[in-house]
């Protein structure tokens, strides 16, 4: 089982430029969300979805845009990068409330 | 919403036992734990219910006390494989929200 799949793991950008992370899973979970890691920041929520047609926003949504077509993937836009979006980003999917949340390998961006 | 960890770094000898406390100011739902090493994704420890349950995991054990939102993670006889950052993970009843504290760095010593 793929389980979830993140691409690309590495990624450089210079400032305003704009790409996308992907984000799919192939275990039919309905909630899917994106952390960016930062030293000393924790793991913090970004976006989320509960469902194809359905996101929202988490603790640090600006700079990102999510949209949520299917079940299985969830992918992440960065519009304009700037430096301070230089992190480690998780996708991470949930069955449901209550269920153990299943992560993505990382995706580690840095721009300059 | 993020929720509160302490301590933020701890280091133990190899057997020494350490406790890992977790906080929030929402009522939750569940609350899991992670254990994460240097340039992996985090790894799934185990998960509470809401309830006030304690769970085990070999030497790892847990409690969630629902009243006081606070959750402790308990490492006993410690070995140098427990090395890593361990995160709690809360879902808060409101909505399908999953948020993480900022993490405890445990470094286990020979």
């Amino acid at each position: 089982n793929a389980g979830v799949t993140q691409t690309p793991k590495f990624q450089v950008l210079k400032t305003g430029q704009s790409m996308t992370l992907q984000c799919a899973q192939d275990m039919n979970h309905e909630y899917m969300s994106w952390y960016r890691q930062d030293p000393g920041m924790g793991l913090r929520l970004i976006h989320y979805s509960v469902g194809a047609g359905i996101t929202d926003q988490g603790e640090v949504p600006n700079g990102y845009n999510v949209s949520r077509s299917t079940t299985e993937d969830f992918p992440l836009r960065l519009l304009s990068a700037a430096p301070s979006q230089t992190s480690v980003y998780f996708c991470a999917s949930i069955q449901r409330l209550g269920g153990e949340l299943f992560f993505g390998e990382g995706s580690r961006l840095t721009v300059l | 919403q993020q929720p509160v960890q302490s301590p933020q770094a701890v280091i133990l000898r190899e057997g020494e036992d350490a406790v890992i406390n977790c906080s929030s100011s929402k009522a939750l739902y569940s609350v899991h734990w992670y254990r994460q090493k240097h340039g992996e994704a985090p790894v799934f420890l185990m998960i509470l219910l809401k309830g006030g349950e304690q769970k085990g995991h070999d030497k790892i054990s847990a409690s969630f006390n629902e009243k006081k939102q606070q959750s402790s993670l308990y490492l006993t006889a410690s070995q140098l494989s427990y090395s890593g950052t361990y995160f709690c993970g809360t879902e808060v009843n409101t909505g399908n929200q999953f948020y993480f504290g900022t993490g405890t760095s445990l470094t286990v010593i020979p």
